[in-house]
């Protein structure tokens, strides 16, 4: 299995500019997690979903930031406009029910480090 | 909201040293874990906890799982290069129905010195 593909690694853009994140997570997961990692604030947890559907969103900043999920292979974490305080690394992070009760056994992506100049 | 406190920041430490980091909590959560991350990689999961007082071992590494449920250390004997990275901790709680988001800890830095 290729594990969790996120694309781009890295991403440099200008205020203002949209900005789109994608993840495919590992196939048969049914849960699909978005995180921002920063110095200041670590790991937070943005949204996530099950069976595509948004289950708690709660994490994400403002309305700036919408997440997607299409289908099963695939979603897209959306700024717009991008803001220099966005600057991060997003992580895409997928697990399947029965890991996730038994093993919370999340695997992560490498990341998106997004720059906003 | 929930929030995991995570010490030491950073460690300096000498090949062959034993490593002890620890989490504490405000709240309690029902499962504990610890994810490693290298630079440039996502965290990846060293160990999970999920009974109080538990104690389990993965090669070198070993975590308990504190009493209070409030609190998780992890250790790691006889340090080598490879072990360089961030260490993080994890809390979840379930309500029954499934996966949860994870809170993390701010890390560990472990940094060993030749």
């Amino acid at each position: 299995d290729a594990g969790v593909i996120q694309s781009p690694r890295h991403e440099v853009t200008e205020m203002g500019q949209e900005v789109t994140l994608r993840c495919k997570p590992i196939s048969g997961h049914d849960y699909l997690f978005w995180y921002r990692q920063t110095m200041m604030r670590g790991l937070e947890l943005l949204i996530y979903f099950n069976n595509n559907v948004p289950i708690d969103d709660s994490g994400m900043p403002e309305d700036r930031f919408s997440a997607k999920m299409p289908n099963a292979s695939f979603s897209t974490l959306k700024i717009q406009p991008s803001e220099p305080r966005d600057s991060a690394v997003y992580f895409c992070a997928s697990s399947s029910a029965r890991e996730a009760k038994l093993y919370h056994g999340y695997t992560f992506g490498s990341g998106t480090r997004l720059t906003v100049v | 909201g929930q929030q995991l406190n995570q010490s030491p920041q950073s460690m300096f430490i000498q090949e062959g040293e034993d490593v002890s980091m620890n989490c504490t909590s405000s709240s309690i959560f029902n499962t504990w874990l610890w994810y490693k991350q290298d630079p440039g990689e996502g965290p990846v999961l060293l160990i999970a906890l999920y009974k109080a007082g538990e104690l389990t071992s993965n090669g070198r590494l070993t975590a308990q799982f504190g009493i209070t449920r409030k609190d998780s250390f992890l250790n790691i004997s006889a340090s080598i290069p490879s072990d360089v990275g961030i260490y993080f901790c994890a809390g979840a709680t379930y309500s029954g129905g499934g996966a949860d988001g994870l809170t993390f800890g701010k890390g560990t830095h472990l940094i060993i010195q030749p």
